[in-house]
């Protein structure tokens, strides 16, 4: 089925062991963003990226980095883990229609624990 | 800069009775607006979205939201809820001419119906 896959689902991380993310979409969107949920404060920004070799910084970036070198592939690398990065994350993807984007189509998450 | 509140954390209602999501946003420029809907460990599902076109704009499932530029309000109703609402819903704003494409979320209300 066409959409967004993350792997793993779950991870349970030791502090300062590192980890990729990884995240997929066969869609072709030019659009990939990596949020993450945490309770009562909504989604927030890490990383996200406009096309192929092209990333950015979001609202939260620190202690995460991200590459793109396909337009299909877009992991999240936490460098050393530390317990404030226990959290839910989304990787999201869209298309620009006409300079507007279309809605999101976001992945099923991946559940981070770092103790 | 853009910014995006929800007016309730949590919202009950009995099944059958109507469903009202508020949602205020502030915005320099003409925004996008969207509303997703995350059921329990779950991803996010695109409602509905609003792009400068019709005022009232209808989504999935019997939702529909009404933007009020006058009061900067974006809120989403239902007339009937069903069991199956019950889930947490974020309203997101965006602006399509910053070039960035970067979406702000609300903090979500997590709506409860009851039986």
């Amino acid at each position: 089925n066409a959409g967004v896959t993350q792997t793993p689902k779950f991870q349970v991380l030791k502090t300062g062991q590192s980890m990729t993310l990884q995240c997929a979409q066969d869609m072709n969107h030019e659009y990939m963003s990596w949020y993450r949920q945490d309770p009562g404060m909504g989604l927030r920004l890490i990383h996200y990226s406009v096309g192929a070799g092209i990333t950015d910084q979001g609202e939260v970036p620190n202690g995460y980095n991200v590459s793109r070198s396909t337009t299909e592939d877009f992991p999240l690398r936490l460098l050393s883990a530390a317990p404030s990065q226990t959290s839910v994350y989304f990787c999201a993807s869209s298309y620009f229609t006409g300079g507007d984007q279309d809605g999101y189509t976001f992945g099923s998450g991946t559940r981070l624990t770092v103790v | 800069a853009q910014s995006v509140t929800q007016l309730d954390s949590h919202v009950s209602v009995s099944e059958g009775t109507p469903v009202l999501l508020r949602c205020n946003y502030s915005s320099s420029y003409s925004p996008s607006l969207f509303w997703y809907v995350q059921h329990p460990n779950k991803g996010l599902q695109l409602l509905l979205k609003y792009t400068s076109a019709a005022t009232l704009v209808k989504g999935i499932n019997g939702f529909e939201a009404e933007f009020k530029k006058s009061e900067t309000s974006f809120h989403l109703t239902k007339p009937s809820a069903h069991m199956s609402d019950a889930a947490e819903y974020f309203c997101v704003v965006t602006d399509p001419t910053s070039g960035t494409y970067k979406y702000i979320f609300g903090t979500g209300t997590r709506l409860k119906v009851l039986a």
